[in-house]
């Protein structure tokens, strides 16, 4: 059964880093890429990255100077950075399988100022 | 980046209506593998999205087949035919041809 997880922390100070995992089972990330995408509150789908199955990336324009994907394909294990935080960073963050047939939970992030 | 106009911004139906949505993109979806990466996708109220069509036309599996998907190119339409209340939600479409990917603005369905 393929499953995705989210996890880190719920609050996080403006200006510092999000951290977030993916954590997945039922599949390789040799054999699918994993995306992120995030929600503010109250809003629509943000598209905010990839790490394909051979580890490159693709990043949202608007995210790119800040935001890194990474993973440990040991762990099975999928991570975000991203730096810079602000309050419109507020939002639910998913990991989902690249072709979208499985999503975690989601991941609520609230950017304190 | 690609820009994906979706139309309405909500829609109200009664139970049994068939309704459509429309998902126009700024550049064709025809990927140079001649496959069309549109998809379709609900969020029900508290969910996480799920996937309903991709590829333009393909149910994905266990999603019910009042739902269909049709286009080419730069326009693209999901119809309900028959609607149901767990049909509510919000619908949004996603491309995935070209990098990086993106979602249209969502449409929201109310059931009258």
């Amino acid at each position: 059964q393929v499953q995705l997880k989210e996890s880190g922390p719920v609050l996080v100070q403006a200006s510092e880093t999000l951290s977030l995992t993916c954590t997945v089972s039922g599949f390789s990330l040799t054999n699918y890429g994993v995306i992120w995408v995030r929600q503010p509150p109250g809003k629509g789908l943000e598209w905010m990255g990839i790490i394909w199955r051979n580890g490159n990336t693709d990043y949202n324009s608007a995210l790119k100077s800040r935001l890194s994907i990474n993973r440990d394909t040991s762990k099975s294990q999928v991570f975000l950075k991203m730096n810079s935080l602000q309050t419109d960073d507020t939002a639910i963050y998913y990991c989902t399988r690249e072709v979208m047939d499985a999503w975690g939970q989601g991941a609520s992030v609230t950017v304190s100022s | 980046d690609v820009v994906l106009t979706q139309t309405p911004p909500t829609l109200s139906a009664t139970i049994g209506q068939s309704v459509s949505i429309s998902c126009r993109s700024s550049q064709s979806l025809l990927d140079s593998d001649g496959d069309t990466y549109l998809n379709w996708l609900l969020q029900r109220p508290g969910q996480s999205p799920q996937l309903l069509i991709y590829s333009v036309s393909n149910l994905e599996s266990g999603v019910p087949n009042r739902f269909s998907g049709s286009g080419s190119e730069t326009d693209f339409t999901l119809k309900i035919s028959g609607v149901e209340a767990e049909d509510l939600g919000v619908y949004y479409c996603m491309q995935a041809t070209h990098a990086p990917f993106t979602f249209g603005s969502g449409t929201k369905l109310e059931i009258k």
